[in-house]
């Protein structure tokens, strides 16, 4: 069964420092483009960031330079070390699998997501 | 960054009605067009990706049309595990965007 499970959030304080992983299995994890994605409460979904299959990386404008996405794949694990952490950037991080069909990248798998609250 | 809108925000429907719901991009994602489902408390899910393939699995009663900047997500006869909110995304261009999402709910 193709499962992602995340792990690794929780309570900080403004400022803080957090890192998720997201424990892959059931696929090949080596050669899937990886994201995150976000949801505040009460509303919609956000692109974070993404790694391709290559170590590529990208990043929304609002945590360039503060989030980190790396992968492992010895261990199938996905990370994003997120620093320098504010109000806004609490919500549902959901970790996602990319899938390429010719050139159309979209998302087709989920995990259950790791929730995020910062706090002052 | 390209803006995704969706309308209508919401909309009641009955089961069996067909339900339309459109994507309108600011600028062209050519057919670079996915939609997701999302149930209350749950991950979204993939329904529809380039715009009108449908995902392995997703009921024929969902299909997806167009392309360039209007897209449309239709559901020819709602049956009652399809109340959701509904997103469209763009993977076209960076960042990725997502419209800001159509909730559908029981009339």
């Amino acid at each position: 069964e193709v499962q992602l499970v995340e792990s690794g959030g929780g309570l900080v304080q403004t400022g803080g420092s957090l890192r998720l992983s997201c424990a892959a299995s059931g696929f090949t994890f080596s050669t899937y483009d990886m994201a995150w994605v976000r949801q505040a409460p009460g509303k919609g979904l956000e692109w974070v960031s993404a790694i391709s299959s290559s170590d590529g990386t990208d990043y929304a404008d609002s945590v360039k330079g503060r989030f980190t996405i790396s992968r492992d794949n010895s261990k199938n694990i996905l990370y994003q070390q997120m620093d320098s952490l504010s109000a806004e950037d609490t919500a549902v991080y959901y970790c996602v699998r990319a899938s390429l069909f010719q050139y159309y990248y979209y998302m087709d798998v989920w995990g259950e997501g790791t929730t995020v609250a910062v706090s002052s | 960054d390209i803006q995704m809108t969706q309308s209508p925000s919401s909309l009641s429907a009955s089961v069996g009605d067909r339900v339309t719901i459109t994507c309108r991009a600011s600028e062209t994602v050519r057919d670079y067009l996915n939609w997701y489902q999302q149930k209350p408390g749950k991950a979204p899910q993939i329904l529809i990706y380039a715009a009108s393939k449908l995902q392995n699995g997703v009921p024929s009663r969902f299909s997806g049309s167009g392309s360039g900047t209007d897209f449309t997500l239709t559901i020819s006869s709602l049956q009652p595990e399809d109340f959701a909110t509904y997103y469209c995304h763009q993977s076209y261009d960076s960042p990725q965007t997502f419209g800001q999402g159509t909730k559908v709910e029981i009339k």
